[in-house]
C-alpha cells in the first residue's frame, strides 16, 4: 500500500460529460502529480501541484483542469469527455517539490462510452 | 513527443534467465533516471534509480547500466523469476525549467515463464 488514495476506482460515463477524480496523497507529502496511462501512450504526465500551487504542466488538455486544496488533496476535472479520454488516471505524491520517488495510487479507470 | 524511448515493448524470458530492457533519451538536462515496476491492478512503484554521474547501480538482482555519452540506460534483471512478471517503465527527471517532472517510457511487459 503506497498510502495514496484515489477515488473512484472505476467510472463509466458518456461523451460530453464531466467527471472529477480525487486523490489523497501520502501523509506528509506536499507534491501531487497526475498521470494518464493508456496502452499506446504509456504514462503521460499531466500536471504537478506543490503545496497548493501549480508547479509543472505536461500534456494536459484544455478540457482538463486540476487543483490542490489546503488539506493537500487534489482533484482532476475532466470535461467535454471524448472516447479518447478513456484511460487509467494515476495520482502520485512525493515529499518535496523536486521529484524523487513518486508514490502512486492504484488509479481511477475512466471509460467514456 | 516521447522524451524517453523504451524497448522492447514486450519480453518473454525463461526462469533463471536475464531480462534486459533498454531506454534512450535526448534531453541532456535530465538528471535522475528511475525504473518503476507495475503489477496488474496496481500503480507503478519505484524499483531502482541512478544519477548520471554513476555508470552502474546494483540492488539485489536488479542492475541499472548507464551510458551518459550514448544517452542510454538499461535495466538488467538477473536470475529472472515468475514473480518478476510485470510492466517496467524507465523514466527521466526533467530539468528545473520543466518542473522536475518524470517523463516515462511507454513500458515493457515482462513475462517470466516457469
Amino acid at each position: 500500500d503506497s498510502g495514496v488514495t484515489q477515488t473512484p476506482k472505476h467510472l463509466i460515463t458518456a461523451t460530453g460529460q464531466r467527471v472529477t477524480l480525487r486523490c489523497s496523497p501520502r501523509s506528509g507529502d506536499l507534491s501531487v502529480y497526475w498521470y494518464q496511462q493508456s496502452l499506446d501512450q504509456g504514462l503521460q504526465f499531466l500536471i504537478q501541484y506543490y503545496n497548493g500551487e501549480e508547479r509543472a504542466k505536461g500534456n494536459i488538455l484544455e478540457r482538463f483542469s486540476a487543483q490542490q486544496f489546503p488539506d493537500l488533496h487534489s482533484e482532476l476535472n475532466l470535461s467535454s469527455l471524448e472516447l479518447g479520454d478513456s484511460a487509467l488516471y494515476f495520482c502520485a505524491s512525493s515529499v518535496g517539490q523536486v521529484t524523487g520517488e513518486l508514490f502512486f495510487g492504484e488509479g481511477s479507470r475512466l471509460t467514456v462510452l | 513527443q516521447q522524451q524517453v524511448k523504451q524497448s522492447p515493448q514486450s519480453l518473454i524470458v525463461q526462469k533463471g534467465g536475464i531480462s534486459i530492457i533498454n531506454c534512450a533519451y535526448e534531453n541532456t538536462a535530465f538528471d535522475y533516471f528511475p525504473w518503476y515496476q507495475q503489477f496488474p491492478g496496481k500503480g507503478p512503484a519505484l524499483l531502482i534509480a541512478i544519477r548520471p554521474d554513476v555508470s552502474e547501480k546494483k540492488e539485489g538482482r536488479f542492475t541499472i547500466s548507464f551510458n551518459k555519452s550514448a544517452k542510454q540506460f538499461s535495466l538488467h534483471i538477473m536470475d529472472s523469476q515468475p514473480g518478476d512478471s510485470a510492466t517496467y517503465f524507465c523514466a527521466a527527471r526533467a530539468s528545473r525549467d520543466s518542473g522536475y517532472a518524470l517523463n516515462f517510457g511507454k513500458g515493457t511487459s515482462l513475462l517470466v515463464t516457469p
